[in-house]
């Protein structure tokens, strides 16, 4: 398995952009989280699926953020309107039941 | 109005014995509840959840009780390591457009 992928790798917007970012987790796993990972705030849990239902939303830091999972293989996080302030590397993890598995990031920068 | 209520601040338990995690809660509308670890200068992460159907859910060292009754939850941690030293959070779940926020959390301790 190539365990869990993010898309992209590395975004550079401007200021009001719409972002977008994909992940899809290990096939099997039913649960799905997106993280933010900053130097000031650390990693935070911004939403949890469970077989693709959103569960837990609460740290999405505000309306700018949703997070949606159509289907067991594919979620999307997207921003809109993007801020200089949400520039962090964006983490996708996937779980059955256990050990939490990491993608590898996309670094999103906001000019 | 706080949902959720974890009345120790802190707890300290020698390598090897039980760490039991208590929250309480005030809806009985509540039908699950998650369990977050976090550790300093990190975000929260997910630790273990239970649905309100079950009484019980067990991952590993790790076991929630749910006491509808009571409106009570528990999380024991059996055997208690050094990494378990962290502080844990009970939260329910959201609740239409209302933001809910966690406990106060319990700083765990593990002592060698």
């Amino acid at each position: 398995d190539a365990g869990v992928i993010q898309s992209p790798r590395h975004e550079v917007t401007e200021m009001g952009q719409e972002v977008t970012l994909r992940c899809k987790p290990i096939s099997g796993h039913n649960s799905l989280f997106w993280y933010r990972q900053t130097m000031m705030r650390g990693l935070e849990l911004l939403i949890y699926f469970n077989n693709n239902v959103p569960i837990d939303d609460s740290g999405m830091p505000e309306d700018r953020f949703s997070a949606k999972m159509p289907n067991a293989s594919f979620s999307t996080l997207k921003i809109q309107p993007s801020e200089p302030r949400d520039s962090a590397v964006y983490f996708c993890a996937s779980r059955e039941s256990g050990e939490l598995f990491f993608g590898e990031g996309s670094r999103l920068t906001v000019l | 109005d706080q949902q959720v209520k974890q009345n120790s601040p802190s707890l300290s338990v020698q390598e090897g014995r039980i760490s039991i995690l208590n929250c309480d809660y005030t809806n009985s509308m509540f039908d699950y509840f998650l369990w977050y670890k976090k550790y300093p200068a990190e975000g929260p992460t997910f630790l273990i959840s239970i649905s309100s159907i079950k009484d019980k859910n067990e991952d590993g060292r790790f076991t929630v009780f749910l006491n509808k009754s009571a409106k009570h939850l528990s999380l024991h941690i059996v055997p208690s390591q050094p990494g378990d030293s962290a502080v844990y959070f009970c939260r329910p779940p959201i609740q239409g457009a209302q933001k809910l926020v966690f406990g106060q959390g319990t700083r765990l301790t593990i002592n060698p």
